[in-house]
């Protein structure tokens, strides 16, 4: 079965500083990958998708990146971050027929 | 673009009640309807879903109905218990070029069961 690793588990930042975000998954080869960003008390808004390695599809303008230097891993980064970056960030790829599974996501505070 | 609208953004029900919470969607050519259960602090995870050759799925206390042409769908909760107090969201997988397999999310339901 399907596994996904997120960390860290939680992180504090001060503006301007840089993000590194880290997904894993095990029991899957292959696997299209996303990344979510959920702000409190909000929905589940898409920012990048990979369908394999070194494939990024970027689906919101803004001052983040994501890389994914092995199959499966996917790594989320900002150069600086800003106050609105905050938010929970979830990571999740295809189980099944098509369902969306999601890991247990990173939150971040950026203060 | 590719939109999914959602209603109503809180409910709250007395226990035992049902819950019922509505979807419409615009890509006609969405054929996957998936919804997730999210509880504080937690990830979403799926709990139905429903495809476009089906008008209506249940799964115990749950169940989803879908009218393609009228580009809604709906999840229906009876019985309603505490525990699913959460927020819930719809979700549409438009058409998928290279296997992408990309959702649109609704906005999320938040659910609240009194006792």
């Amino acid at each position: 079965s399907q596994t996904i690793h997120q960390w860290p588990a939680t992180l504090v930042q001060p503006v301007g500083s840089p993000l590194s975000l880290e997904c894993t998954v095990e029991g899957t080869s292959n696997p299209n990958l996303y990344w979510y960003r959920q702000a409190a008390g909000r929905g589940l808004q898409l920012l990048f998708y990979s369908v394999g390695i070194g494939q990024i599809s970027s689906e919101v303008p803004q001052n983040l990146s994501a890389s994914r230097p092995q199959d499966r891993q996917f790594i989320l980064s900002s150069k600086k971050l800003l106050l609105s970056d905050s938010g929970f960030y979830l990571c999740a790829t295809l189980r099944g027929y098509n369902e969306q599974f999601f890991g247990p996501g990173t939150r971040l505070t950026v203060l | 673009g590719e939109n999914v609208e959602q209603h109503p953004s809180t409910l709250s029900v007395q226990e035992g009640d049902s819950a019922v919470i509505k979807c419409t969607y615009s890509d006609s050519a969405s054929n996957y309807f998936p919804w997730y259960k999210q509880e504080l602090g937690k990830r979403p995870q799926l709990i139905i879903d429903i495809r476009s050759n089906v008008g209506e799925k249940k799964d115990q206390r749950i169940a989803v109905t879908l009218n393609k042409t009228a580009k809604h769908f709906s999840l229906h909760i009876t019985e309603t218990q505490p525990e699913d107090s959460a927020v819930y969201f719809c979700a549409a997988s438009p058409s998928t070029t290279s296997g992408t397999y990309k959702y649109i999310f609704g906005t999320g339901t938040r659910l609240k069961v009194l006792a």
